[in-house]
């Protein structure tokens, strides 16, 4: 069966520090793989999405990154957190090949509190 | 205005009572996602549909295409289904987010 890891759960890092975040997908190939927030209160956005490996798009401007090193590996980077970057990050894989009945596998999350 | 509207914001309901939560959008969508965030932040799927109605257990979701509107039901509520209760709207591989409904189940 497919398994989703993100790491680490909790995180606080002081302004200006960096930030990497990962997030591992097992028992299945080819996924396409997403990074997104959740501010205090409001809904999920959309960060990054990648169907493949070296293809990341980006959603939002803003001051992170993501890459995908390997087909089932997505990572999250910043070089310079700032306190707006204080939030619930949650990745998620679904089927390569997306449609209206491929649901998305969600991560349990990395609560970031930035200091 | 939000794409996806989702009411109440917060529900506080008593041990066994039924439970309806709605979710309004108005962005053309292919399918309707409900979605459940435990409190410890983990999101796990519920239901994906784009007509009609599906069940599960005690939760039933429906969906009104014309009208752009879905309810999630829980029937004999308990403590355990005390969650964020999310929507989402899904189309062309873009999904957009209601922001949640939080339930808190009292025995």
């Amino acid at each position: 069966s497919q398994t989703i890891h993100q790491w680490p759960a909790t995180l606080v890092q002081p302004v200006g520090s960096p930030l990497s975040l990962e997030c591992t997908v097992e028992g299945t190939s080819n996924p396409n793989l997403y990074w997104y927030r959740q501010a205090a209160g409001r809904g999920l956005q959309l960060l990054f999405y990648s169907v493949g490996i070296g293809q990341i798009s980006s959603e939002v401007p803003q001051n992170l990154s993501a890459s995908r090193p390997q087909d089932r590996q997505f990572i999250l980077s910043s070089k310079k957190l700032l306190l707006s970057d204080s939030g619930f990050y949650l990745c998620a894989w679904s089927v390569p090949v997306p449609s209206a009945y491929s649901p998305l596998h969600f991560g349990n999350g990395t609560r970031l509190t930035v200091t | 205005k939000n794409e996806v509207e989702q009411s109440p914001q917060n529900l506080t309901a008593q041990e066994g009572e039924f439970i309806t939560i709605n979710c309004s959008y108005s962005v053309g969508i292919s399918a309707l996602h409900w979605l459940q965030q435990h409190p410890g932040g983990g999101i796990v799927s519920l239901f994906m549909l784009s007509s009609g109605k599906k069940k599960h257990g005690r939760l039933i979701a429906t969906i009104n295409i014309q009208e752009k509107h879905s309810s999630l039901h829980i029937t004999a509520s308990h403590p355990r289904d005390s969650a964020v209760y999310i929507c989402a709207a899904y189309n062309n591989n873009d999904m957009r987010f209601g922001a949640g409904t939080r339930l808190t189940v009292k025995p």
